[in-house]
């Protein structure tokens, strides 16, 4: 059975930076083909697409926050860190982690299973 | 204009079909996109259900019943999630979401009302 679990602050002062952890378990990141992702959903509305890492330890972010992410992994914990620097009280979110299932041609795919989340509040 | 777009609401009867459309942008062709779809409850994350990318590529998620499949409407750009048979557990917030420019992008959402 494949699971993930968030974990992190659930305040963060604005321009302090934000470090999360995902813990999973039932797959490796190891493996080839295996990805791990964050997403972000602000309250009320839509999820939205953070970072990506992979198995061979590329890494994938999205173009309006790239220069303050940062994903990493750890395969001997199973676990994936982001990292989101300088936050703002619009970076207030429930933070999620997924594994991704990638497409046929390895850079599309979908979501599932997700984490529960944690949320996370900016604000002095 | 975001890449991905989703009526806000769409309310429909229980026994009844429900058809949640996901327009793509202008200039995006959508014939070569998978559309993913997940269906998200109070308190709970987005569950993955299906992807449509044409008749013959599309799939659900495992436990996610016939009642939900996906379709295209080619001439207006837009992915179509379909529930038939709408049950009072079917309401909840719907979201699309696409592989765009080395990028996953999601619509802001449909909450359908059963």
């Amino acid at each position: 059975q494949v699971t993930l679990r968030e974990s992190g602050p659930a305040l963060v002062k604005p321009t302090q930076t934000l470090t999360l952890t995902c813990a999973f378990s039932g797959f490796s990141l190891t493996t080839d083909g295996v990805c791990v992702t964050w997403i972000r959903q602000p309250p009320g509305r839509a999820p939205e697409w953070l970072a990506r890492i992979d198995w061979n330890d590329d890494e994938f972010y999205t173009p309006s926050l790239r220069n303050r992410l940062s994903i990493s992994k750890d395969t001997f914990k199973n676990e994936v860190v982001l990292t989101l620097s300088n936050v703002a009280p619009v970076d207030t979110a429930t933070y999620y982690c997924a594994r991704i299932i990638l497409d046929e041609f390895g850079d599309g795919g979908y979501f599932d299973p997700w984490g529960q989340g944690t949320l996370v509040t900016v604000s002095s | 204009q975001p890449v991905l777009t989703q009526p806000s609401s769409l309310s429909a009867s229980a026994g009844a079909s429900a058809s949640l459309t996901c327009t793509f942008r202008s200039g995006i062709n959508i014939k070569m996109f998978w559309i993913y779809w997940y269906q998200q409850k109070p308190g709970n994350p987005p569950q993955y259900l299906l992807r449509y990318k044409s008749t013959s590529d599309t799939d659900r998620a495992s436990g996610v019943p016939s009642r939900f499949s996906g379709s295209k409407d080619v001439s207006a750009n837009a992915g179509i999630l379909v529930i038939s048979g709408l049950q009072s557990d079917d309401e909840a917030d719907y979201y699309c979401m696409t592989w765009h420019a080395s990028a996953w992008v999601f619509g802001g959402g449909t909450k359908l009302t059963v």
